[in-house]
This record gives C-alpha cells, sequence and structure tokens, in this order.
C-alpha cells in the first residue's frame, strides 16, 4: 500500500514551453502532497505543500507564477512549470501524506529537460 | 548554518563492512527522525524512523537518535553491494499550521559498497 506515481518520468522539452506534471497517489487518500526539486548530488529542496482544494504554500524563493501547483482531488496534484527554461531543468519529486503527520510516500520523480 | 548537516561523502566501502551514517541538525524542535535510500534516478523510500531520542533496530540497519547532542546515525551491518544508493536523513517537527509534516533533509551520502 501507500503508493505514489507521477506522469511522465522524463520530458524534454523546448524552452519558453510549459510542461505539467501529474502526482497520483494509488491506493491511498492524501491530505497533502508535496514537491520537491532534486539537483545532481544534492539533496531534496521543498518547493511546495498543497492540501486538497486549496491554494499550495510555497517555500521562500520559489516563484508560485512559474510553478503552478494545483490539487484538485485527494489522489492528484499537479505541478506546471511555465515558460520553462534550461535552468529549470532538474528532478522534480512529489510526495503524499495519508494525514498531517511526517510520514510522506515519495513517487519515483521526474526528470525535466529544457533544451 | 544549515538546518541539517550530512557528509555527502562519497563513501566506498567493502561487501560485509560496518556503515554509519550522521547527520547533526540545529533546530531543536524535531520530534521525529528518518533515514531514505535513494537509488539513481529513482524517488526516496523510507527505511527507518525514530520519534525522540533511542535506538532502533531492523534487521542490518540500525538507527540512533541523540537528541542531547542534535545528532542521529544510521548503521549498516554486513554491508552488501545492493546497498550502494544515496542515503538522506531527514527530520520533521510536526508542528501544528503550516509546518505539519514538513520534512528537512540532509544533502545525503553516497554509498558504495564493492565487492
Amino acid at each position: 500500500g501507500a503508493v505514489v506515481s507521477q506522469h511522465p518520468s522524463r520530458v524534454i522539452c523546448k524552452s519558453g514551453t510549459s510542461v505539467k506534471i501529474e502526482c497520483r497517489s494509488l491506493d491511498f487518500q492524501a491530505t497533502t502532497m508535496f514537491w520537491y526539486r532534486q539537483f545532481p548530488k544534492k539533496s531534496l529542496m521543498l518547493m511546495a505543500t498543497s492540501n486538497e482544494g486549496s491554494k499550495a504554500t510555497y517555500e521562500q524563493g520559489v516563484e508560485k507564477d512559474k510553478f503552478l501547483i494545483n490539487h484538485a482531488s485527494l489522489t492528484l496534484s499537479t505541478l506546471t512549470v511555465t515558460s520553462a527554461h534550461p535552468e529549470d531543468s532538474s528532478f522534480y519529486i512529489c510526495s503524499a501524506s495519508r494525514d498531517r503527520g511526517w510520514e510522506q510516500f515519495f513517487g519515483p520523480g521526474t526528470r525535466l529537460t529544457v533544451l | 548554518q544549515k538546518e541539517v548537516e550530512q557528509d555527502p561523502g562519497p563513501l566506498s566501502v567493502p561487501e560485509g563492512a560496518i556503515v554509519s551514517l550522521n547527520c547533526t541538525y540545529s533546530n531543536s524542535a524535531f520530534q521525529y527522525f528518518m533515514w531514505y535510500r535513494q537509488y539513481s534516478r529513482k524517488g526516496p523510500e523510507l527505511l527507518m524512523y525514530t520519534y525522540s531520542s533511542g535506538n532502533k533496530e531492523d534487521g542490518r540497519f540500525t538507527a540512533q537518535v541523540d537528541k542531547s547532542s542534535k545528532y542521529i546515525s544510521l548503521f549498516i551491518r554486513d554491508s552488501q553491494p545492493s546497498d550502494s544508493a544515496t542515503y538522506l536523513c531527514a527530520m520533521s517537527a510536526n508542528a501544528g499550521g503550516t509546518s505539519y509534516g514538513k520534512l528537512t533533509f540532509g544533502q545525503g551520502t553516497i554509498l558504495t559498497v564493492h565487492p
């Protein structure tokens, strides 16, 4: 149980385009979903926290207009990277929590490459 | 000063060795302490968690937390090549409000166990 999927697993796009990444909790309802960004050989950096039906809470320094997060249901959250640029290239990982505790279940990640 | 400090390594050990991984932290509000394993291009998977101070053992893995020193450790006994991965420590205060469930990660230690 507690499986989280992400789609796509890998995406390559041209500079200036927008990319949407989906995060789904497959066998549980996620009260909260988190979006992380990870650079090579670096730790996970929390970008934002989202609760179903409400606006996401972004971490300091993360542009909310650049990284649009929607948490439309208890099993689905989406991250849209708008007008992507090469510096947005990274590994994006989502996680989901069943309650408001510490336990998060991580997705397999999405590798974004912006040319 | 980062909230969580972890030596990135890399750490290379022979098969069968005992591995010691460590993190220090500065936020005394942290109550939940986790170790995650991350294989290349994959999402993190939870190895062990500990609440407050103490030891916890699970097979070849032992987690230790010393809150007085703000220091946590993960020991791997009889290490195997399949243990080769990045190991991330993470912590949570699990406080109320917007910080609920928020994890703060260490940088991760790259471990290679060679046959």
